[in-house]
């Protein structure tokens, strides 16, 4: 186990609804990113925060948002669903931003929009 | 742009076999870092290891070894006498020096039978 939990594990949406999907990273870790992982796909990086700022984003539109808490837990925001949101999505953490850390994934929360 | 390609969608073997699951990357940066992760049907990535740009050393941990060639932009991995619990989808995976985003190969699943 890498210590990094998600929650919740599986969600069933309507397209157009929102949905939040929170993150507790390991233990020492200032850094959370997060990642779609369409059925069949490797795994896409949404965005990355870093002591609580946003510290990078790929190529997701606005309605995808995130928080990250003081104790770097942290918070994925979708708005307005659409059926092809529906995939794993993956939150990763790591001790520091540098490039070449190792990341420690958790378990993903698998999202399904109806 | 960083790019990350696994051709090989599926492999099957029979246990004790040895298999080479390739990758090959493309990068314009000088400093980057190459990784391998194992995603059992649970999904969580698992950390198999780490390679800088700079230490072209083969590596060999157990029952797998990882060739990393510069110049051919490729960093294989090898299962020797695979066994029925090596049964995964395999991501190999390319960071920049700066940040810790990953990019993603799609990925090869690989299914030992006994």
């Amino acid at each position: 186990e890498t210590g990094v939990t998600q929650s919740p594990t599986h969600l069933i949406k309507t397209r157009g609804q929102q949905v939040t999907l929170r993150c507790s990273s390991q233990s020492g870790h200032n850094t959370v990113s997060w990642y779609q992982q369409a059925l069949g796909q490797g795994p896409q990086f949404i965005f990355q925060y870093y002591r609580e700022e946003e510290n990078g984003r790929g190529n997701f539109p606005p309605r995808f948002s995130g928080l990250q808490f003081p104790n770097y837990s942290s918070e994925l925001n979708v708005n307005a669903l659409e059926l092809d949101d529906s995939a794993l999505y993956l939150c990763a953490s790591t001790p520091d931003r540098a490039g070449g850390t190792e990341a420690f994934f958790g378990q993903g929360t698998r999202l399904t929009v109806v | 742009a960083q790019k990350v390609t696994q051709a090989q969608t599926e492999i099957s073997v029979v246990e004790k076999e040895d298999v080479t699951l390739d990758c090959v990357y493309e990068t314009r940066d000088t400093t980057y870092y190459l990784f391998w992760y194992k995603q059992p049907p649970s999904g969580e990535l698992v950390f198999l290891i780490r390679r800088n740009s700079f230490d072209e050393q083969n590596e060999i941990s157990g029952r797998y070894s990882w060739n990393f060639q510069k110049s051919t932009s490729s960093f294989n991995f090898t299962i020797t006498a695979s066994q029925v619990v090596d049964s995964a989808v395999y991501f190999c995976a390319l960071s920049g020096r700066a940040g810790t985003a990953l990019i993603f190969g799609k990925g090869t699943t690989l299914s030992v039978s006994s």
